[in-house]
């Protein structure tokens, strides 16, 4: 069975910079997983924010960046903002078949 | 403007099949590239996929639930079908459609219904 691993809890205070990482269990992630990240607030559906990796949808705001650091796919926020509070997960693909992250609870305080 | 919408049953027995339907709106289903999938969440817990239809009629699965779920399209109708078998109290979640477009540098999941919450309870 394969898990996506993300830090359960990250803690930023406004207008700093927040890295969350997404990690697989078979290894390094590369572009080839196809990395999607989204946001979910409490009673919402998710909110896409990336794709492949580092593609912006239209709608995303532009202190939101993602990569791929050390074999994990990255999300960074920067600049952040109080309503950046939120979970955060991310999504790779295997081949025919997708895997969400554990997710991440980001606070703002 | 591409919308989702899900629907279904609010309550299930265990054991029994449950039918959720997508309906959309704003793109086409034989439009190639583009593709719909259903994820879940048990409450308080993480998103889940769980399977996928392409324009192409290919159909991709959770490889821990596949043998329960089915998944279909009416292009006509633009509407994507889910159903799960044998359903359980530890499958009471929200379910939720969403499109996925496929481009060159690879998928893009970017619009979501709001969900519907199924309770399985006898």
């Amino acid at each position: 069975q394969t898990v996506v691993t993300q830090e359960p809890s990250l803690t930023v205070s406004p207008g700093g910079t927040v890295t969350l990482t997404c990690a697989s269990s078979t290894g390094a992630v590369t572009s080839g997983y196809y990395p999607n990240w989204f946001q979910q607030k409490p009673g919402q559906a998710p909110r896409a924010l990336i794709y492949s990796t580092s593609n912006k949808h239209s709608w995303t705001p532009a202190r939101f960046s993602g990569s791929l650091l050390g074999g994990k796919a990255a999300l960074t926020l920067s600049g952040v903002q109080p309503e950046d509070e939120a979970e955060y997960y991310c999504l790779l693909y295997y081949g025919g078949a997708y895997v969400f992250g554990t997710g991440t609870k980001v606070t703002v305080l | 403007q591409v919308t989702l919408r899900e629907s279904g049953p609010a309550l299930v027995k265990p054991t029994q099949t449950l039918t959720l339907t997508c309906t959309f709106s704003g793109f086409s289903l034989s439009t190639s590239g583009m593709c719909v999938s259903w994820i879940r969440q048990p409450p308080g817990k993480a998103l889940e996929w769980l399977a996928l239809i392409d324009w192409d009629d290919d159909k991709y699965y959770s490889t821990s639930l596949k043998t329960r779920l089915t998944i279909s399209k009416d292009t006509s109708k633009n509407q994507v079908v889910l159903t799960m078998t044998n359903m359980d109290p530890v499958d009471t979640a929200t379910y939720y459609c969403a499109r996925i477009r496929q481009e060159l540098q690879g998928d893009a999941f970017d619009i979501w219904g709001q969900g519907t919450m199924v309770t399985v309870s006898s």
